[in-house]
């Protein structure tokens, strides 16, 4: 059970270029999430999804693209990358339903992708 | 969702009690506490939560007041390992679309 995974670990772009993060996650949760976070602040949700299929945008969603193609992976797109999305990525996903018969949501984490945009 | 506020640092001495407080004044009556922690730069990790009660797990405990508009996260016995960011989150359960960190506490674990 390796939990939630992250592709790459590292990235350099140049302005204008683009890519794509991947998040994968084993344990047949349901909500996924992209997070960003830059030095020194909190994390701010950038696109969420609450099923295969499906997504919606968080707080920070501008110059990015998600998709959820596959129940246990989440994709994050950056079309043209500018050295203001310069950040951690960070990805997560959450259970609908919990032990004991109690909600949970409790998150679980990725180790994080560091972007910088040159 | 609620709003939250932390003190941006504290600092504990190693094998205390260390006592993180967050107010929550705008909570709703569905809305949850959550509490995480960031240690280094890693993914936060999940401590524990609560509605209205008061929860223990083997990490901490929550203490929530009465009016729910306060809270305050125990670690009884803190370690240098402890030293991290602390994230006081109120959202319902429910709203995955709401799961946004403040920028939380720095604990500072001081031998």
């Amino acid at each position: 059970n390796a939990g939630v995974t992250q592709t790459p670990k590292f990235r350099v772009l140049k302005t204008g270029q683009s890519m794509t993060l991947l998040c994968a996650q084993d344990m047949n949760h349901e909500y996924m999430y992209w997070y960003r976070q830059d030095p020194g602040m909190g994390l701010r949700l950038i696109h969420y999804s609450v099923g295969e299929g499906t997504t919606a945008k968080g707080e920070v969603p501008d110059g990015y693209n998600v998709s959820r193609l596959k129940k246990q992976n989440f994709l994050l797109g950056l079309e043209s990358a500018a050295p203001s999305q310069t950040s951690v990525y960070f990805c997560a996903s959450s259970s609908q339903s919990g032990t004991s018969g109690r909600a949970r949501y409790e998150q679980y984490f990725g180790p994080g992708t560091r972007l910088t945009v040159t | 969702d609620a709003k939250t506020t932390q003190p941006p640092s504290m600092d504990c001495a190693e094998g205390r009690a260390a006592n993180l407080p967050c107010n929550h004044s705008t909570i709703s009556g569905n809305e949850y506490v959550y509490w995480y922690r960031q240690i280094h730069s890693q993914g936060p990790q999940y401590i524990i939560h609560g509605l209205k009660n008061n929860e223990t797990n083997e990490m901490a405990s929550l203490i929530i007041t009465e009016d729910r508009k306060s809270s305050t996260l125990i670690l009884p016995h803190a370690t240098l390992r402890d030293t991290a960011v602390y994230y006081c989150i109120v959202r319902v359960a429910t709203n995955a679309g709401k799961s946004t960190f403040g920028d939380g506490t720095t604990l500072t674990v001081k031998p």
